[in-house]
């Protein structure tokens, strides 16, 4: 079956701009989990989404929202943006999510650069 | 808070074993997962506890102690294409925790 999707896998911004990204998840998975890698801090825990319910949420400021559809894709939004907000997001699909411990898959990631 | 820590690099060379160890501090457990990630993809399931005690699949076994905030992912008959990324995840209830990771080189 097909993988983790986000799309797209690139992206360059300026500072103040808003940027959104995509994930679709594996067929089924209703659970959608997004994370920040920087070098320097590693996987951060943005949010999940299950059920198009906002489920937990880590310590990120308001700029970053995200929001899931019925068929369990999910978008994140960055809005004015940061020189910090540079960072590859990640994604990751699970059938019933963090809460049931089960193993999470993930997409490619989104590379973003803000300049 | 949420803690959890790792050795930042390490090298071994090719046939050799290897343990990557974590140690966690965190508000509520519920599991401690291993993710492998070569550079520039996505971090991809190795092994996944929740008990105490050695878990192993294949060249990889990953152990973990509860009542010392312990784990540690062993990886056997080392070969070139085991240079990646190590990380170490807990769940504590309400989401993911991830360490910052342990880059493995291996050289022949």
């Amino acid at each position: 079956k097909a993988g983790v999707t986000q799309t797209p896998r690139y992206l360059i911004k300026t500072r103040g701009q808003q940027v959104t990204l995509s994930c679709s998840p594996i067929s089924g998975h209703r659970s959608v989990s997004w994370y920040q890698q920087t070098p320097g801090q590693g996987l951060q825990f943005l949010f999940e989404y299950f059920s198009e319910t906002q489920r937990n949420k880590g310590n990120f400021p308001g700029r970053f929202s995200g929001r899931q559809f019925s068929n369990s894709r999910s978008e994140m939004n960055v809005s004015t943006l940061e020189l910090g907000d540079s960072a590859l997001y990640l994604c990751a699909s699970s059938q019933q999510g963090q809460v049931a411990n089960t193993e999470a898959f993930f997409g490619q990631g989104t590379r973003l650069t803000v300049v | 808070g949420q803690n959890i820590d790792q050795p930042t690099e390490m090298t071994a060379t090719e046939g050799a074993i290897v343990q990557i160890n974590c140690t966690y501090q965190t508000s509520g457990f519920n599991g401690l997962f291993w993710y492998q990630q070569h550079a520039g993809e996505a971090p991809t399931f190795l092994s996944y506890n929740v008990l105490d005690g050695l878990e192993e699949k294949g060249r990889f076994s990953s152990f973990l102690s509860r009542s010392k905030g312990y784990s540690y992912l062993l990886l056997k008959e080392l070969q070139m294409k085991d240079s990646a990324s190590y990380l170490c995840a807990v769940i504590n209830g309400q989401n993911f925790v991830f360490g910052p990771g342990t880059r493995l080189s291996v050289l022949p």
